[in-house]
């Protein structure tokens, strides 16, 4: 398995819900991160996770909170989200150290 | 201030043209430099890695450390090279003493018939 599989592919959620996005992968990788991506922009570092400790944030807002349960899985919380986070959010995986990463295909959040 | 430029956001070629994709780095220090690409409706696949030295689909990039550049050269476009390409600078050092990957602006590519 080369993949990394994210669900839900999309999610429309109100300002007040609670949601979670999804990341897996099974090659082994011990780091993981979750970026955004907004339309047209390029994608912008939320957070990284190396060997299941969070090693990165960039100070993001809390209505933002990671989870890694394990190796293959990264989770990320949703909460009291604004309008302004609709946006893609991409997770990636990679060996630790100087590798390239593998995307995601993205959860395409909008957030009404 | 460590960072990657891709000074051009868009390119149009017609097929069989050269393209280069120009990207500039500011970095103290040994660079680790990609190129990422973003087809259509498909997620964000890494294309080059400058340690690894390869040719993928046709598109080399050389890492110039004398202009700070890493441009991404193909001699003959294909249509299905059309996509937006991303250089992609990593160890990058945050708030907290970590590295990470940033990415440029990107460049949209078209190849037309």
């Amino acid at each position: 398995d080369t993949e990394v599989t994210q669900t839900p592919k999309h999610l429309v959620m109100g300002m007040t819900n609670k949601k979670s996005l999804k990341c897996e992968q099974h090659m082994g990788h011990r780091a993981m991160y979750w970026y955004k991506q907004k339309a047209k922009k390029p994608p912008e570092l939320m957070f990284v996770y190396s060997y299941e400790k969070l090693s990165i944030n960039e100070s993001v807002p809390s209505r933002f909170s990671p989870e890694c349960p394990n190796s293959s899985l990264l989770n990320l919380h949703l909460h009291a989200l604004q309008p302004e986070d609709s946006a893609l959010y991409l997770c990636a995986s990679s060996q630790v150290g100087v590798y390239g990463y593998t995307f995601g295909s993205g959860t395409r959040l909008t957030v009404v | 201030a460590q960072r990657v430029t891709q000074p051009e956001k868009l390119l149009s070629v017609f097929k069989g043209a050269p393209v280069e994709l120009k990207c500039n780095y500011s970095y103290s220090g040994s660079p680790e430099l990609f190129w990422y690409v973003q087809y259509s409706r498909q997620r964000l696949q890494l294309l080059l890695r400058h340690i690894s030295r390869e040719s993928i689909k046709g598109f080399t990039a050389d890492l110039n450390k004398g202009e700070t550049s890493f441009h991404l050269k193909k001699p003959f476009a294909q249509e299905e090279d059309s996509a937006m390409y991303y250089c992609a600078l990593n160890g990058v050092i945050t708030q907290g003493g970590s590295e990470k990957l940033v990415f440029g602006k990107g460049m949209k590519l078209t190849v037309n018939p």
